[in-house]
């Protein structure tokens, strides 16, 4: 069964730092790319990241690029998400999720998300 | 950025009805769609990949249909368990996107 846990959230003032990790199991972890959505509240869908399977390639949503940093420990299985600078607008629950590929499309949908952790950026 | 827009925002149903909602990209996306189900305090949970591929385990009444820049789905006979927001999402363009989601409600 796959399990994803995300931890690492909580209160912090603007300015500064925080790192999410998101523990997965279930499958084989480095044979798949990996994902961060954020969801403010009351809010929808936003991506936020997205790793390749050995790590080799991240991508970024303009609204965080330069202040968000993804990385993964294949050995650990964990996917992280360091966040400097926070901003008000940072505000919200974000969601790890394991991103499926395929040959004709690429990167493609999200079929496993976890539970989720609140990020609040408030002073 | 290709922009997913939803609609209608809220949809108001009674168990047993049907359901068609709709998302609109801005450019074509070709059949690089997903679609969610989020209920709440829960993550998303896939429900339709490739426009019209339902996931592993997904009913039967859930359908996808479309290509390019129109895409709907369909709920038939709405259970109680399906009453949630719906979000899709394109994978087609960086950056990825979602549309801003259609709530199903009991009327």
């Amino acid at each position: 069964e796959v399990q994803l846990v995300e931890s690492g959230g909580g209160l912090v003032q603007p300015g500064g730092s925080l790192r999410l990790s998101c523990a997965a199991s279930g499958f084989t972890f480095n044979s798949h790319a990996m994902t961060w959505v954020r969801q403010a509240p009351g809010k929808g869908l936003e991506w936020v990241s997205l790793i390749s399977g050995s790590g080799g390639s991240t991508y970024y949503a303009d609204s965080v690029k330069g202040r968000f940093s993804i990385s993964r420990d294949n050995s650990k299985t964990t996917l992280y998400l360091q966040m400097n600078s926070l901003r008000a607008e940072d505000t919200a629950v974000y969601y790890c999720a394991k991103v499926n590929y395929y040959e004709s499309s690429g990167y493609s949908d999200f079929d496993f998300w976890g539970q989720g952790t609140l990020v609040t950026v408030s002073s | 950025e290709r922009v997913l827009t939803q609609s209608p925002a809220t949809l108001s149903a009674l168990p047993g009805e049907g359901a068609t909602l709709s998302c609109r990209a801005s450019q074509s996306i070709y059949s690089n769609l997903a679609w969610y189900q989020q209920k709440p305090g829960q993550g998303p949970r896939l429900l339709i990949y490739g426009a019209s591929t339902r996931a592993t385990g997904i009913p039967a009444r859930f359908s996808g249909r479309g290509s390019g820049t129109e895409f709907t789905l369909t709920i038939n006979s709405l259970q109680s368990e399906d009453f949630a927001v719906y979000y899709c999402h394109q994978y087609n363009n960086w950056p990825l996107t979602f549309g801003g989601g259609t709530k199903v409600e009991i009327k």
